[in-house]
């Protein structure tokens, strides 16, 4: 299958800084990509759908000022968590699809704590 | 988008076939069943997906209701490795979001 990967795997930062997290196709172009987060033993929730060359849309109720998403070419998108909080440590999770209808990839994951 | 209903666990033993049901009984005309698959501390896993014709690939089979107000993921022996929550998900063909319920918690015991 295709191949999402993300970067960092796992990142510690400290309140009120900022911190991103890439997320890359590496073996197609991906039209969109999406951003989850999760909590310990809970489900995955949709953050922002992101397309290549546009801003991203934001789920109700996520603030599109603390969660920067950026989607810059096919093969790349960026989520920014800017002045982290403690109440932001999570799983950001990542996936990304060549076009509507097409099956959907998703990264590793990555862990964010912030201390 | 249409909703699904799961069992929130179960349990399988190795080398025995898995089957993981959910409902979608409010899924439209164009809307496709997909499952994914999460082990801990990992990305969703891709599993299969399916319109209303049965599908089976290398992973697993996927059996629609006639009706298609439900389906079955059908694991055909189960391993430790298959331990995971599997995510039964509708989503429309002209719709890229995935909305993820609560899944099923499967538990594969030697």
């Amino acid at each position: 299958g295709a191949v999402v990967s993300q970067h960092p795997s796992w990142v510690i930062c400290k309140s009120g800084t900022s911190v991103k997290i890439e997320c890359r196709s590496l073996d197609f172009q991906a039209t969109t990509m999406f951003w989850y987060r999760q909590f310990p033993k809970q489900s995955l929730m949709l953050m922002a759908t992101s397309n290549e060359g546009s801003k991203a849309t934001y789920e109700q109720g996520v603030e599109k000022d603390k969660f920067l998403i950026n989607h810059a070419s096919l093969t790349l998108s960026t989520l920014t968590v800017t002045s982290a909080h403690p109440e932001d440590s999570s799983f950001y999770i990542c996936s990304a699809t060549t076009g509507v209808g097409n099956t959907i990839y998703f990264g590793e994951g990555s862990w964010l704590t912030v201390v | 988008d249409a909703k699904t209903t799961q069992p929130p666990s179960m349990d399988c033993a190795e080398g025995r076939a898995a089957n993981l049901p959910c409902n979608h009984s409010t899924i439209s005309g164009n809307e496709y069943v997909y499952w994914y698959r999460q082990i801990h501390s990992q990305g969703p896993q891709y599993i299969i997906h399916g319109l209303k014709n049965n599908e089976t690939n290398e992973m697993a089979s996927l059996i629609i209701t006639e009706d298609r107000k439900s389906s079955t993921l059908i694991l055909p022996h189960a391993t430790l490795r298959d331990t995971a929550v599997y995510y039964c998900i509708v989503r429309g063909y002209n719709t890229d979001k995935l909305i993820f319920g609560t899944g099923t918690r499967l538990q594969v015991f030697p």
